[in-house]
C-alpha cells in the first residue's frame, strides 16, 4: 500500500522566517495530496491540497509544491507568525487506497517571537 | 467550529467496561469516518460509512465496533478494551468518499484504557 515519510519531525523557526516541511511517497499513481494542520486540542484541519496534474498552488503565506517524477510533496510556509505553531500532517491517496487517506506521521513547528 | 462535533472529549475506562463515542456532523454529508491518533505515530483510518452503509473495515479488532444509524451520526462502541488502545480517537466526514476531497475532523475523544 501507499507509504508517506515525512521530515522533519521538529522543526523550530523564528516569526518571519520561512518553514519547509517535505513528503515522500510510494505509490506512483496517488494523485491527491493535502496538508492538514492540527493545533493543540483540535482536530486536523485542511488547509491547502494540490492533485497529480499541478505542479504548485499557492494560498497566501503557504504553498505546495509536487514532484511527481522524484514522489515528493513539499510544505511551505513564508512569514511565519505565532499562530503558525502547530503539528502539521502531509497526506497521500494512492491509487489503491480504497477511501483511505494515507497520512505522515506529522511535523511539530513551533514560531519563537 | 468545523459542524463535526464528538462527545465525550475525555473518556476512563477499564479493561472490562463497555462505553460508546458520539459523533454527529452537521454538514449535509454523505461519509462518516473514524480515525485512530496515536503519539509518533500516522493516523489511523479505522472505518468508513457512506451513505449508513460500512464501505471499508481496516482490520480493526471486534472490540471496537461502529454504528451508524443514519448519515449525521456514527458512534464508536468499545468493550473489553486493551490498555494500548488508549489514543485520540477522530471522526471526520466528506461530501463523499470515493472523491478525493477535504476532510472535515471533529476534536476528538482522548481515550484512556486502564
Amino acid at each position: 500500500g501507499e507509504n508517506v515519510e515525512q521530515h522533519p519531525s521538529t522543526l523550530s523557526v523564528q516569526e518571519g522566517d520561512s518553514a519547509v516541511i517535505k513528503c515522500t511517497y510510494s505509490d506512483s499513481a496517488s494523485n491527491y495530496f493535502p496538508w492538514y494542520k492540527q493545533e493543540l486540542g483540535k482536530g486536523p484541519q485542511l488547509i491547502i491540497d494540490i492533485r497529480s496534474n499541478v505542479g504548485e498552488k499557492k494560498d497566501q503565506r503557504i504553498a505546495v509544491t509536487l514532484n511527481k517524477t522524484a514522489k515528493h510533496f513539499s510544505l511551505h510556509i513564508t512569514e511565519t507568525q505565532p499562530e503558525d505553531s502547530a503539528v502539521y500532517f502531509c497526506a497521500a491517496r494512492g491509487s489503491n487506497s480504497g477511501y483511505a487517506l494515507n497520512f505522515g506521521k506529522g511535523t511539530s513547528l513551533l514560531v519563537t517571537p | 467550529e468545523t459542524g463535526v462535533t464528538q462527545t465525550p472529549r475525555h473518556l476512563v475506562m477499564g479493561m472490562t467496561n463497555k462505553k460508546s463515542l458520539k459523533c454527529e456532523q452537521h454538514l449535509g454529508h454523505n461519509a462518516m469516518y473514524w480515525y485512530k491518533q496515536s503519539a509518533k505515530k500516522p493516523l489511523e483510518l479505522m472505518f468508513v460509512y457512506s451513505l449508513e452503509e460500512r464501505v471499508e473495515n481496516n482490520s480493526v479488532p471486534s472490540r471496537f465496533s461502529p454504528e451508524c444509524p443514519n448519515s449525521s451520526h456514527l458512534f464508536l462502541h468499545l468493550h473489553t478494551l486493551q490498555p494500548e488502545d488508549s489514543a485520540l480517537y477522530l471522526c471526520a466526514s466528506s461530501q463523499e468518499p470515493s472523491l478525493a476531497g477535504e476532510l472535515f475532523f471533529g476534536e476528538g475523544s482522548r481515550l484512556t484504557v486502564l
